[in-house]
């Protein structure tokens, strides 16, 4: 089956960068999603890659994608304490029509 | 710019009783979907449409039913609510299967 795995928490200082890590099963994944989940909140598109890419920028964020390893990373520059959250990786197959695979969710917080 | 509205945000049922949650989109995408959250498992998708008329399962389509009349709306129906779908129950929408998705705010159901 498909698996979408994430580690559960991350602690960081505020200034620092934080990097998140994702691992999935499924080699034909096409699609890969970093969702942001704020505290009594919706998820909200962060970023996504297109498999035949390996690294995608945009401002603070930066996506890697490892696809011989299957692995995806989010790294957020100069973390700050609005980006306290849970950060969701998400996968999903063309052939499977928008079925989305989420991770557990890794619950980042900032500190002072 | 409203995105998916999803209503109500809260609600409170007996087991065995019915209700229906009330998910809109404005953005005329074809494609919805209904997900559940649960502490420690991500999201889980519940049903999806492809297109008004045209609805299919996802991984835990039991004890629910979904219909699709219009583009815009895919209510979700608790057919007799039991504990186990006490749940954060998040619809999405996306212009095509194979875009993100983007999501509501949520709707928090506890069964009693």
């Amino acid at each position: 089956g498909e698996d979408v795995e994430q580690s559960l928490f991350l602690s960081v200082r505020e200034g620092d960068s934080s990097v998140i890590n994702c691992t999935y099963t499924d080699s034909s994944s096409t699609y890969l999603y970093w969702y942001k989940q704020e505290p009594g909140a919706g998820l909200q598109l962060l970023t996504y890659i297109f498999s035949n890419m390996d690294m995608k920028q945009d401002q603070r964020l930066t996506v890697l994608l490892n696809k011989k390893d299957k692995h995806l990373s989010l790294r957020i520059a100069d973390t700050q304490t609005g980006d306290s959250a849970i950060y969701f990786c998400a996968s999903h197959r063309t052939d499977s029509w928008g079925k989305l695979q989420f991770g557990a969710g890794t619950q980042v917080v900032v500190t002072p | 710019n409203a995105g998916v509205t999803q209503t109500p945000k809260f609600q409170v049922l007996k087991t065995g009783q019915s209700m229906t949650l009330q998910c809109a989109q404005d953005m005329n995408h074809e494609y919805m979907s209904w997900y559940r959250q649960d502490p420690g498992m991500g999201l889980r998708l519940i049903h999806y449409s492809v297109g008004a008329g045209i609805t299919d399962q996802g991984e835990v389509p039991n004890g629910y039913n979904v219909s699709r009349s219009t583009t815009e709306d895919f209510p979700l129906r608790l057919l007799s609510a039991a504990p186990s779908q006490t749940s954060v129950y998040f619809c999405a929408s996306s212009r095509t299967g194979q875009q993100p998705q983007h999501f509501g705010d949520g709707t928090r159901l506890s069964i009693l």
